[in-house]
């Protein structure tokens, strides 16, 4: 199972959006409505930001968003703040009780 | 508070075996399907393992499929890793994370155990 395409690196000035892409096939992203998104922060463990493509769990800001089209996630980061800055994994089903996280992205706050 | 704490990571030969453990703690662990995921230094997260509620059903990526067991004990609120047949690439931080029936992902995380195979 390949790991989803992500970009390196993303960055943006405070206040400012960002959008994260991730690419996988139909036999994850494209197959299932079961992308999430997580940040971590440096030497942290991962946490929960985006689920079932678009859905925020408590405590989340509205300022994170997420979406899919055919074989694409995206994460929106609306209102950009220092911090933000953090890196950021898809995650997506890949049937058969497998799961494929994302290379990973960096977002920098400029 | 809801917390998972893993223990068990260090340094271990080629060819070695360890074996992690994921304490549960703040919800009722039996309810629940476990996943490790592990990430190499300055590398990305990989999905290592799962396993069911009540252990009938365990999953393995293929680069790991032989070599690790995953298991759990309810009754002691336990997540376990064995490793055996360490290689140089498992090297990594080895997480455990809750998979929320509600949501399909893994919405708790533990602070992870750092594995490091290397002679």
């Amino acid at each position: 199972q390949s790991a989803l395409t992500q970009p390196r690196s993303v960055s943006g000035s405070p206040g400012q959006s960002v959008t994260i892409s991730c690419t996988g096939t139909s036999s994850d992203v494209g197959g299932y409505n079961y992308v999430s998104w997580y940040q971590q922060h440096p030497g942290k463990a991962p946490k929960l930001m985006i689920y079932d493509v678009s859905k925020r769990p408590s405590g989340v800001p509205d300022r994170f968003s997420g979406s899919k089209s055919g074989n694409t996630a995206s994460l929106t980061i609306s209102g950009l703040q220092a911090e933000d800055e953090a890196d950021y994994y898809c995650c997506s089903y890949a049937g058969s009780y497998t799961w494929v996280f994302g290379t990973g992205t960096k977002v920098t706050v400029l | 508070e809801v917390q998972l704490v893993e223990s068990g990571g260090g340094l271990v030969k080629p060819g070695g075996s360890l074996r992690l453990s994921c304490a549960a703690s703040g919800f009722t662990f039996s309810s629940y399907s476990m996943n490790w995921v592990r990430q190499a230094p300055g590398k990305g997260l990989e999905w290592v393992s799962s396993i069911s509620s009540s252990s009938s059903y365990i999953y393995y990526a293929d680069s790991v499929k032989g070599r690790f067991t995953i298991s759990r004990d309810n009754a002691k609120n336990s997540l376990y890793l064995q490793m055996n047949s360490l290689r140089a690439e498992d090297t990594a931080v080895y997480y455990c994370a809750r998979e929320s029936p509600l949501v399909e992902a893994f919405d708790i995380w533990g602070q992870g155990t750092m594995v490091t195979v290397s002679s």
